[in-house]
């Protein structure tokens, strides 16, 4: 069963550490993984977007990391701010972007970071 | 992302009434979705569409349609809604990119909607 799973499901963390989220789909056949930030009460933005061939892909102080043959992907967040408060979603795309491209979607980790 | 609006923002009905929620894009992108988000669980495909003329059912399609008015607008319409419809739904859009490998959908800001 195609499965995207996500840990911690929530995390607190004081401004200013580091924090890395997990993420390890059993999506067949793959095409990219995609990490999306989102605020409470507003639609998910992409963070990074990885294919198989990419090991790393860094976004500000945000870097994601894939693992293909372990099909595991963590996001490492740098230097905590409030603003950083949300949920953090991993998606699995099955397809390249000729078809629907279908997104298997994690459930989240909601980060909470304090002051 | 502001490029993709939906509106209401936030609609609240009752059991049995017939709701429409739109969805309006200035990205120029063929391609629209529409999800539907429950909380604990990840964002599930109700429908989507690859231009004017296309329709697709996503997973979870019974009890909504929808109609694709033109290459901007993509509405989603609840003819009987019930309370287990109640959930956050979101409109995207994307392109087919000039690389296949990455197919970036962009996110409206959502409507809350809550059948009584």
């Amino acid at each position: 069963k195609n499965q995207v799973e996500q840990s911690p499901q929530s995390l607190i963390i004081l401004e200013g550490k580091n924090c890395t989220l997990q993420c390890n789909y059993t999506v067949s056949p793959f095409s990219n993984l995609r990490w999306y930030k989102q605020d409470t009460g507003r639609g998910p933005v992409s963070l990074t977007i990885m294919t198989f061939s990419e090991n790393t892909k860094s976004n500000g102080r945000y870097t994601a990391t894939l693992d293909a043959d372990t099909k595991q992907s963590s996001l490492h967040i740098t230097a905590s701010q409030l603003s950083d408060s949300a949920s953090y979603i991993c998606v699995v795309s099955q397809n390249y972007g000729g078809s629907q491209g279908n997104l298997i979607f994690g459930k989240g980790t909601k980060l909470s970071v304090k002051p | 992302d502001a490029d993709v609006t939906q509106t209401p923002r936030n609609r609240i009905t009752k059991t049995g009434k017939r709701i429409m929620l739109e969805c309006s894009q200035t990205k120029g992108h063929d391609r629209m979705y529409w999800y539907r988000q429950d909380p604990g669980l990840g964002l599930r495909l109700i429908y989507y569409s690859f231009d004017v003329k296309d329709i697709n059912k996503g997973e979870i399609s019974d009890g909504y349609s929808v109609s694709r008015q033109a290459q901007a607008k993509f509405s989603l319409s609840l003819e009987s809604a019930i309370p287990n419809q109640t959930a956050l739904y979101f409109c995207a859009t994307s392109d087919l990119p000039r690389d296949r490998r990455y197919n970036e959908q962009f996110f409206g800001p959502g409507t809350r909607l809550t059948v009584l």
